[in-house]
């Protein structure tokens, strides 16, 4: 049984610039959603995927999307960068909605 | 809004120490809650599930407990060792129209010196 896995493990990018971020899930699991962990502190989550349709959006805005495939994988996309959108991103993959979560090791984003 | 606070923000102790680390949520209408491992720079590793029907879950040295009318949870270890060393997170599920998603509490950044 694979576990999640999230590339690239680090980015760098410039204010302004766009990014994509990519999740497999866990085999098995239909369910993703992200989040964004600034340096200490907890992670906030982003946005779910259920099945390819969205289901659910925390406090971010719109220049924040993401896109689920057939296969369960997903893909966070941020445009504008800012560089408080310097984080760790971490993306989770459950079996329906109310499992529990597996995460991913992340990806390191620096926005300079 | 459920919010989710962890105590202490930060523990050492020596090695050998049975600790507990709290959460607490303001929300009792849950899921569920999941207590989870961060190590430095790293993802999370998922250590206890605890359905809200449920009212604790073990795993080796590590017990769990919940009261959701409270809304407290407590994850216990015991006999600590170094590796223990890491931030423990817990985050809670919500019913309703949240129960898409986790909130987080800050964390315990736990050190056990050898």
């Amino acid at each position: 049984e694979t576990g999640v896995t999230q590339s690239p493990t680090h980015l760098i990018k410039t204010r302004g610039q766009q990014v994509t971020l990519r999740c497999s899930s866990q085999s098995g699991h239909n369910t993703v959603s992200w989040y964004q962990q600034a340096l200490g502190q907890g992670p906030q989550f982003i946005f779910q995927y259920y099945r390819e349709e969205e289901n659910g959006r925390g406090n971010f805005p719109p220049r924040f999307s993401g896109l689920q495939f057939p296969n369960y994988s997903s893909e966070l996309n941020v445009n504008a960068l800012e560089l408080d959108d310097s984080a760790l991103y971490l993306c989770a993959s459950s079996f329906d909605n109310l499992g529990g979560y597996t995460f991913g090791s992340g990806t390191r984003l620096t926005v300079v | 809004k459920q919010e989710v606070t962890q105590i202490p923000a930060a523990l050492s102790v020596p090695e050998g120490e049975n600790l507990v680390l709290n959460c607490s949520f303001t929300d009792s209408a849950i899921y569920n809650l999941q207590w989870f491992r961060q190590d430095p720079g790293k993802g999370l590793t998922s250590l206890l599930l605890i359905q809200s029907s449920q009212r604790e879950q073990t795993s080796g040295r590590l017990n769990a407990s919940l009261d959701k009318s409270s809304g407290r949870s407590t994850l216990y270890i015991a006999a600590s060792q170094p590796g223990d060393s890491a931030t423990y997170l817990c985050a809670v599920r919500s019913l309703g129209n949240a129960g898409n998603m986790l909130t987080f509490g800050g964390g315990t950044r736990l050190m056990v010196k050898p």
